[in-house]
């Protein structure tokens, strides 16, 4: 298994434009979280989803949004995009609903807007 | 607000000398605790959680409710222990929220 894959790995952006990326989880994992990593910080937290539906959320605006598919793989929108939104952006999927904190990370998606 | 410090950024030591990375957290309840690790050019990923009282790769790591420490401990570092490392607190509610800390990178020279 090639682990938690993300799509794509860079993209820059200008100013007010709109970005999705995406993520496929690890073979039979069926929850999915994204996290904002902005440089010399720790990731923060964006959302998780399980069984295609949102089960936690960051402080994060409502230009962030996310879904999940019936195989489990995910997207993620950001509209109207803002210099503060440059960042890595990171996705994790968790093996079981009872563990929702053991996660693997993928390599993430770094996103530059100009 | 759930907030997790870890006061140092740079932590360097010599091999074989132990190592203490600390992490102090604010929080109400007893929050599930973790450390992430990220080896260069690797992914993040998970060391250790404080509900299995193990230990991984030679490291511990202890709570202690009354100071809201969870802090990271060798006896020995390696070489190979250099790496970035994250305290991770658990958010309330099992929405899988992980609270990361700063982060302190850990260099250990030979």
């Amino acid at each position: 298994d090639a682990g938690v894959t993300q799509s794509p790995t860079h993209l820059i952006k200008t100013r007010g434009q709109q970005v999705t990326l995406r993520c496929s989880p690890i073979s039979g994992h069926k929850s999915v979280s994204w996290y904002q990593q902005v440089l010399g910080q720790g990731p923060q937290f964006i959302f998780q989803y399980y069984e295609k539906e949102e089960r936690g959320r960051g402080n994060f605006p409502d230009r962030f949004s996310a879904r999940q598919f019936p195989n489990y793989s995910s997207e993620l929108n950001v509209n109207a995009l803002l210099l503060g939104d440059s960042a890595l952006y990171l996705c994790a999927s968790s093996p079981t609903p009872g563990h929702p904190y053991e996660q693997y990370f993928g390599p993430g998606t770094r996103l530059t807007v100009t | 607000a759930q907030r997790v410090t870890q006061p140092e950024k740079l932590l360097s030591v010599f091999k074989g000398a132990p190592v203490e990375l600390k992490c102090n957290y604010s929080y109400s309840g007893s929050p599930e605790l973790f450390w992430y690790v990220q080896y260069s050019r690797q992914r993040l990923q998970l060391l250790l959680r404080h509900i299995s009282r193990e230990s991984i790769k030679g490291f511990t790591a202890d709570l202690n409710k009354g100071e809201t420490s969870f802090h990271l401990k060798k006896p020995f570092a390696q070489e190979e222990d250099s790496a970035m490392y994250y305290c991770a607190p658990a958010g309330s509610g099992n929405t899988g929220k992980l609270i990361f800390g700063q982060g302190t990178t850990l260099q250990v020279k030979p």
